[in-house]
């Protein structure tokens, strides 16, 4: 049964603090996305990778907010310093391309809270 | 304008009745459509892609997609109570691989 696996589930942590959030894509699936999603804004795209490559981290914000792909297994999201706008749930998507496009499989996600 | 807008309901349906969910996009470039399926807690599931003018069936749901328009469409037959969500319509914008979220629509679906 493939599917995406993200580490951790949850996370609670204090202002100021260091988050690390891992994405396990789908075997042979070459792409991977990071979204986050509020209520207020619903789901954004904060980077994607093509090939263990950043390709767009134009949604991420870049002064506190790091992305990597440092192997075909493993992305990371990462925030330093933390911040409460920063709760939200951040999911991890796996990319299959279809010849047109690439259709977006998504993990359970990682619900954080910083307070 | 929205690049992706959606009706946010809830769409009430009585059990056994025919859902329609609709969505509009801005960019007249896109090619690729997708609706995805999202419970309360849990993470967005694919149900259909689309990509051709007309319509694509798979089960009860139908997709249907109007370019001239700009207007992509999801029925779902026979709705079921278990299908109370909130659905997301999902366009890939900007000529890349970028998925852009419409803000979803509450389906209820009620005995």
């Amino acid at each position: 049964d493939a599917r995406v696996t993200q580490t951790p589930r949850h996370k609670v942590t204090e202002m100021g603090q260091e988050v690390t959030m891992r994405c396990q894509p789908i075997l042979g699936h070459n792409t991977v996305f990071w979204y986050r999603q509020t209520m207020m804004q619903g789901l954004e795209l904060l980077a994607y990778f093509r090939n263990r490559a950043p390709l767009d981290d134009s949604g991420m914000p870049k002064d506190r907010f790091s992305a990597e792909m440092p192997d075909a297994t493993l992305a990371t999201l990462k925030i330093q310093p933390s911040e409460p706008r920063d709760s939200a749930v951040y999911f991890c998507a796996s990319g299959d391309w279809t010849g047109y496009s690439y259709e977006q499989y998504f993990g359970p996600g990682t619900r954080l809270t910083v307070t | 304008q929205k690049e992706v807008e959606q009706n946010s309901g809830p769409l009430s349906v009585p059990e056994g009745a025919i859902a329609s969910l609709n969505c509009t996009y801005s960019d007249r470039g896109s090619q690729s459509f997708f609706w995805y399926r999202q419970y309360s807690g849990k993470s967005p599931e694919l149900i259909m892609s689309i990509y051709s003018n007309g319509d694509k069936e798979d089960g009860r749901f139908t997709a249907q997609l109007n370019k001239a328009s700009q207007y992509v469409s999801l029925l779902i037959r026979d709705s079921q109570p278990s299908d109370s969500a909130t659905y997301l319509c999902a366009v890939v914008t900007g000529g890349g691989n970028k998925l852009t979220f419409g803000t979803g629509t509450q389906l209820k679906v009620e005995l």
